[in-house]
């Protein structure tokens, strides 16, 4: 099992310009997360997708938008990338959602830098 | 301890030593926490969790202590090892699919 794979490992934007985020788990399980890490901060939630088919918001989900395509592959895109989202980015994967566990899987994370 | 902001925490032990992270958590009604290790340049890893209506819970070589009279949560590290360097960073349980984290501590172990 590879787990959770995340593409690309690195990537340089100019302010505007838009991308996807990939995401997948082998793991068949229901629930996937986007974070962004921030120097010195802790791992703040983007988005969620308790299960296929829908998705809600977390802590910090301006100038971002999801797609969870099935039950595989959790996307995350920016539509107009700006500086304030230069960050590193987790895709996790847990497989019960709400509070019955949580423990999460954690991809390799992409690097994000916006110029 | 935990810290919003620039820089970590920092805690240097000597290989072999016990090791004392601590973490403090904001909400009162958290049931479910969890400490993560985070290598450089690598996604976080489980390490050990814990619910509210524990106080104590053991894995190798880590356990876990919980008291929620402070909401304070500690890992503990027994005969660190080099291997063991990273960021711990604990996380709570916040409401339905929110875990929220703390920035971390710094581990360097010395050999």
């Amino acid at each position: 099992n590879a787990g959770v794979t995340q593409t690309p490992k690195f990537q340089v934007l100019k302010t505007g310009q838009s991308m996807t985020l990939q995401c997948a788990q082998d793991m068949n399980h229901n629930s996937m997360y986007w974070y962004r890490q921030d120097p010195g901060m802790g791992l703040r939630l983007i988005y969620y997708s308790a299960s296929e088919g829908t998705t809600d918001k977390g802590e910090v989900p301006n100038g971002y938008n999801v797609s969870r395509l099935n039950k595989r592959e959790f996307s995350l895109r920016l539509e107009s990338a700006a500086p304030s989202q230069t960050s590193v980015y987790f895709c996790a994967s847990s497989e019960v959602s709400g509070r019955a566990t949580q423990t999460q899987y954690f991809g390799p994370g992409t690097r994000l830098l916006v110029l | 301890g935990e810290s919003v902001g620039l820089h970590l925490p920092t805690l240097s032990v000597q290989e072999g030593d016990n090791s004392i992270i601590n973490c403090a958590y904001s909400n009162s009604a958290s049931d479910y926490f969890i400490w993560y290790k985070q290598e450089s340049g690598k996604g976080p890893q489980f390490i050990i969790d814990i619910r509210s209506n524990m106080d104590k819970r053991q894995g190798q070589r880590v356990t876990v202590l919980l008291n929620k009279t402070v909401k304070h949560l500690s890992l503990q590290i027994a005969a660190t090892q080099p291997g063991d360097s990273a960021v711990y960073f604990c996380a709570e349980n916040i409401m339905y699919d929110d875990m929220r984290f703390g920035a971390g501590t710094r581990l360097t172990v010395k050999p």
